[in-house]
């Protein structure tokens, strides 16, 4: 009954330095989706991923980096964290890419760039 | 290209109150339109959702007609309760899609 799980929940870290957010869905859904969300910015789409090994790029890519090695696991990194990147990060998935299908998403991490 | 827009809060009613959230879209083809909502401290979750025109979503005593006419889905409750109140999400996608666009929420308390 796990469903979509993130991990940190919460992560503080210094400009300049590599973060990597983790996400596990128990699901086997195919797609996959990272986004951030700001303040008067609702949230935007950061890469999504439609299996293992595709991945592709949202509205805001610039910055990360993501990779699903795995169907359940779709990590995403920050590999020089700037303070414009402070912002909650959401992970969801679905089953297929079909305009119907409902997202899930998980609990969201909360990333402070001092 | 595809875009929401969203009535800005807060919005601070009275239990029991009326509530409309606005929510108009644009988008090419016939997207499919979606209410989320986020509680303190969670992640979204799918309020209710519909997919083509004329089409009526509802849940929780909340509801939203899909307007192809006027590109609206606003949502509805006609009592809200202390319990609905958090951050409501408006979200339109294409059918042959898979980005979601957001609108930028609206925050509502419901006081006692």
């Amino acid at each position: 009954d796990a469903g979509i799980t993130q991990s940190p929940r919460y992560k503080i870290t210094e400009t300049g330095r590599q973060v990597t957010l983790m996400c596990h869905q128990t699901w086997s859904h195919s797609y996959m989706f990272w986004y951030r969300q700001d303040l008067g910015h609702g949230l935007r789409l950061i890469y999504y991923s439609a299996a293992a090994d595709i991945t592709d790029k949202g509205e805001v890519p610039d910055g990360y980096v993501v990779s699903r090695s795995k169907t359940e696991n779709f990590p995403l990194t920050l590999e020089s964290a700037t303070r414009s990147q402070t912002s909650v990060y959401f992970c969801a998935s679905s089953v297929s890419a079909g305009g119907q299908e409902t997202q899930y998403f998980g609990p969201g991490t909360r990333l402070l760039v001092l | 290209g595809d875009s929401v827009t969203q009535m800005e809060g807060p919005v601070t009613l009275s239990e029991e109150a009326f509530l409309t959230i606005n929510c108009t879209y644009t988008a090419t083809g016939y997207p499919s339109l979606f209410w989320y909502v986020q509680y303190p401290g969670e992640g979204l979750q799918l309020l209710l959702k519909a997919t083509k025109a004329d089409d009526k979503g509802s849940n929780k005593g909340f509801e939203a007609t899909y307007r192809k006419e006027t590109t609206s889905f606003h949502l509805e409750k006609g009592s809200v309760q202390v319990s609905d109140s958090a951050v409501y999400f408006c979200a339109i996608t294409a059918n042959t899609g898979n980005q979601f666009y957001f609108g930028t929420g609206t925050s509502l308390t419901v006081i006692p």
